[in-house]
């Protein structure tokens, strides 16, 4: 099983700056595959970030992942307001499919 | 794309099972594999396995294995995570979202409380 362990767990931002996460595999996922989803209180996940890269349908330009083999990064370029959440990377790679353990994004 | 909705919430003692169901808003899954993700309260998410509706075929995540069952019926677009021998760590809201590796579209979720 493949343990992806995120950083930072809390990161305080104020809108309009930038926010990077970090999401670390103990071991190299196959073909880079890697998710990225935002999940708001009582709210379900929702897919932004998939291969590593490629933005779901309808996210917006201002999330940007990156990374390859054990190190990804989720960027949000300019926080707005509707960004502050919770984020989960998840690795699909191999089975069984691995989450982390989630960074949450607060208002400073 | 396709819209997933999913049953009510439901109340369990312990020893108890729980079937949970996940409908296509179409009627049909379109050969989407199905996928069943639970998250305990306050807690991250966890991979419970999943199910391809057409074929029939599932895959358990290994800590599941003997107490969930998937299944579905592509008559209705509906598929079905029953989960048995309840214990209050089960405690969960439960999500079905399509599978390509990632999880693309989810459903709403479905809270089931076990509780004595």
């Amino acid at each position: 099983e493949i343990l992806l362990t995120q950083s930072p767990g809390t990161l305080s931002l104020s809108p309009g700056e930038k926010a990077t996460l970090s999401c670390r595999a103990r071991q190299s996922v196959n073909n880079d595959y890697v998710a990225w989803y935002q999940q708001k209180p009582g709210q379900a996940p929702r897919l932004l970030i998939y291969g590593a890269s490629t933005r779901a349908t309808g996210i917006p330009a201002r999330f940007s992942g990156s990374g390859s083999g054990s190190d990804f990064t989720l960027t949000i370029s300019r926080l707005e307001p509707e960004d502050f959440a919770m984020y989960y990377c998840q690795q699909y790679g191999s089975s069984p499919r691995t989450f982390g353990q989630g960074t949450k994004v607060e208002i400073k | 794309q396709v819209h997933l909705v999913q049953s009510g919430a439901e109340v369990k003692k312990p020893g108890s099972s729980v079937k949970v169901a996940c409908r296509a808003s179409e009627g049909t899954f379109s050969h989407h594999t199905i996928a069943w993700v639970r998250q305990a309260p306050g807690q991250g998410l966890e991979w419970m396995g999943g199910i391809i509706p057409f074929l029939g075929t599932t895959d358990y995540a290994q800590r599941f294995q003997g107490r969930v069952t998937f299944t579905a019926d592509e008559s209705t677009g509906t598929a079905y995570m029953e989960l048995t021998s309840l214990r209050s760590e089960d405690t969960a809201i439960y999500y079905c979202a399509t599978d390509r590796g990632d999880f693309h579209v989810w459903g709403q979720g479905t809270q089931v409380i076990v509780s004595s």
